[in-house]
């Protein structure tokens, strides 16, 4: 079945970096990509951006512009997150999960994100 | 940002009854809309996508309707396992956006 598995909780001090890996199974298509999304201690969720697994594209959110990079490893399908500068707002659940886009009259849209991982912990603390 | 408002943000029911959860967008986002439930300590899962189809092994209980600003997701015949928070997802604009939650739980 389709699975997506994420690496393990990290602790990290203020103005560290965390790389966060997302691994899939159960697919191949490259009509398909990772989204990531996270979620601070009780509470919502909140996107950060895709890659696309057909041509490694990548799109992030504003707010995290200059921080984030996402890239993937075809050979082992994973992949990845790393977060530079961290802040102790950045202690959240980090997901993985995969997404499809459709396109229409030339304007493409993401249509879900169906499965997710399990969710890494990352920790921001001196 | 398209800013998606949930109502109620939280809701007590009994098995068996029917819940309906609102969900309004900021701007119009024709049926680009997707419903999440999580658990404590789990990962979202996803319900419904494009407004109003089911995803693959959801059960049938579960319905989605709306376009434009309005959305709802209706559950016709809460079950045990139904007790969590439900989550919508605006995919119309970037940056792609979630409601805030409604949270079920058992009366």
């Amino acid at each position: 079945q389709v699975q997506l598995v994420q690496s393990g909780a990290e602790v990290k001090k203020p103005g560290a970096s965390v790389k966060v890996s997302c691994k899939a199974s159960g697919y191949t298509s490259p009509n398909y990509g990772i989204s990531w999304v996270r979620q601070a201690p009780g509470q919502g969720l909140e996107w950060m951006g895709w890659i696309s697994a057909y041509n490694g594209n990548t799109k992030y959110t504003e707010k995290l512009q200059g921080r984030v990079t996402m890239t993937t490893d075809k050979s082992t399908s994973t992949a990845y997150l790393e977060l530079r500068s961290l802040r102790s707002d950045d202690t959240a659940t980090y997901y993985c999960a995969r997404y499809e886009s459709g396109c229409s009259g030339g304007i493409c849209h993401i249509k879900w994100f169906d499965p997710w991982g399990q969710g890494t912990l990352v920790t921001v603390s001196s | 940002d398209i800013q998606l408002t949930q109502s109620p943000s939280f809701l007590s029911a009994s098995v068996a009854d029917r819940v309906t959860i609102t969900c309004r967008a900021s701007q119009d986002i024709s049926n680009y809309l997707a419903w999440y439930q999580q658990k404590p300590g789990k990962a979202p899962k996803l319900l419904i996508y494009a407004a109003s189809t089911l995803q693959n092994g959801v059960p049938s209980r579960f319905s989605g309707s709306g376009s434009g600003t309005e959305f709802t997701l209706t559950i016709s015949g809460l079950q045990p396992e139904d007790f969590a928070t439900y989550y919508c997802q605006q995919l119309n604009t970037y940056p792609l956006t979630f409601g805030g939650g409604t949270k079920v739980e058992i009366k």
